[in-house]
């Protein structure tokens, strides 16, 4: 079955740490998103990716990093400078990088305590 | 500013008691209009992509439609289990991101 599979799906770490937070898909989609959603907030965007080795930031990229060198592969790591990372995160992917609906993964819930 | 915004943001129903969501939006051209279906604790679930005023689309109990400033989610006889949060997004011409609205919680009670 084709889709998106996020890992792990909660994750747990102490104030200061860095922690990765894995997005594949297998759905042969050029462009890769990840989105952060707060409680009564929409989603917002921290990075996006239109094709391998390339990324952009998305309106909240402070405190966060990217890298995508493979096409299926976006994995987004949660620096110590991210003032408030406790939140759930969502990867998605569509087969361009504008015009088309994105599909989601099942999502990681990150807490920092 | 592009914006989107959904109301209400909450919407108890008796079971098969229709009822209208509605996402209105503000972007200097609009590419696109998406609806997803988010149950909680995962990820949004594709449902619609309008393009233009006047176009509708049906999936099951539900029937989206769009007009120039606004889009609905018609829910028909809806039943427990469309319970969810409907998410609402646009595209606007020229850029590059998808904005959410904040989401409309459905509670559909038996």
């Amino acid at each position: 079955d084709g889709g998106i599979t996020q890992s792990p799906k909660y994750l747990f770490r102490k104030e200061g740490q860095n922690v990765t937070l894995s997005c594949e898909q297998n759905l042969n989609h050029d462009a890769m998103y990840w989105y952060r959603q707060d409680p009564g907030q929409g989603l917002r965007l921290i990075y996006y990716s239109q094709i391998v080795n390339d990324f952009q930031k998305g309106d909240i990229a402070e405190g966060y990093s990217v890298s995508r060198e493979k096409k299926e592969s976006f994995p987004l790591t949660v620096t110590s400078a991210q003032k408030n990372p406790t939140a759930f995160y969502l990867c998605a992917s569509s087969p361009r990088d504008i015009s088309y609906e994105q599909y989601f993964g099942p999502g990681t819930r990150l807490t920092v305590t | 500013e592009d914006q989107v915004t959904q109301s209400p943001e909450a919407l108890r129903l008796q079971e098969g008691e229709s009822s209208s969501l509605n996402c209105s939006y503000t972007v200097s051209g609009l590419r696109g209009l998406f609806w997803y279906r988010q149950d909680p604790g995962k990820g949004p679930e594709f449902l619609f992509t309008l393009y233009s005023a006047g176009e509708e689309k049906e999936k099951e109990r539900l029937k989206a439609t769009l007009t120039k400033k606004e889009s609905f989610l018609h829910i028909t006889a809806p039943k427990p289990e469309d319970s969810a949060t409907y998410l609402c997004a646009v595209q606007a011409t020229g850029g590059f991101k998808t904005i959410f609205g904040a989401g409309t919680r459905l509670f559909v009670k038996a």
